[in-house]
């Protein structure tokens, strides 16, 4: 119940292509998606965050979808670029009696070729 | 530069000693968060702490320990260690509990049990 399911577990994509990365989560406790970008030898990043009242919310060249019915959300990368190369993690948040927990899923490393 | 710092950058250490791991917050960031990274189990929340206060608690073993101290800065005890606490240990900082508050990572400590 407590799992962010995460796929794939790698991708190449070429330089202007789009990158998606899906996630699924069982807790309808969730109130919170988080995207952290992980470049090697830094700690994760916040990305994009999005509430399960929003289906979509996009900053930048970032996307993300969220299927509230289905417990499902995903990341796109448009235009990808070499520099978006990294390790992608979705993750999923929940408040509770003062203290916040984050579950993440695998992790998704991105290659962008140029 | 996330603003939070974590000392040491590395730690090398035999089985069954103990080890202390510091986290300064970013400034103003009243919320301390620890996660261990590790190619097997991926990133996972251990602990949160609020002002002084243990918050939330995620998979934290019996043989870690953490706290908040008054000046906000935490640490992380681990003792007993086995190989298989070998690892990135992460802490985060946010102003407060809570999706409204982004976590900013630091650059990691990473142990080695050897």
């Amino acid at each position: 119940q407590q799992q962010v399911k995460q796929s794939p577990q790698s991708l190449i994509v070429q330089k202007g292509g789009i990158s998606i990365i899906n996630c699924a989560y069982e807790n309808t406790a969730f109130d919170y998606f988080p995207w952290y970008q992980q470049f090697p030898g830094k700690g994760p990043a916040l990305l994009i965050a999005i509430r399960p009242d929003v289906s979509e919310k996009k900053e930048g060249r970032f996307t993300i979808s969220f299927n509230k019915s289905a417990k499902q959300f995903s990341l796109h990368i448009m235009d990808s670029q070499p520099g978006d190369s990294a390790t992608y993690f979705c993750a999923a948040g929940t408040l509770n009696t003062g203290g916040f927990k984050t579950i993440f899923g695998a992790g998704t490393r991105l290659f962008v070729k140029a | 530069d996330s603003g939070v710092t974590q000392t040491p950058k590395h730690l090398i250490t035999a089985t069954g000693q103990r080890v202390t791991l510091r986290c300064s917050p970013r400034s103003g960031d009243l919320s301390v968060y620890w996660y261990q990274q590790s190619l097997d189990q991926g990133l996972q929340f251990l602990i949160q702490y609020y002002n002084g206060e243990e918050r939330a608690k995620g998979n934290i073993l019996e043989r870690f320990s953490a706290q908040q101290f008054p000046d906000l800065h935490s640490e992380l005890n681990l003792s007993s260690l086995e190989l298989g606490d070998s690892a990135l240990y992460f802490c985060a900082s946010s102003v407060a509990p809570g999706s409204t508050y982004e976590q900013y990572f630091g650059p990691g400590t990473r142990l080695t049990v050897t």
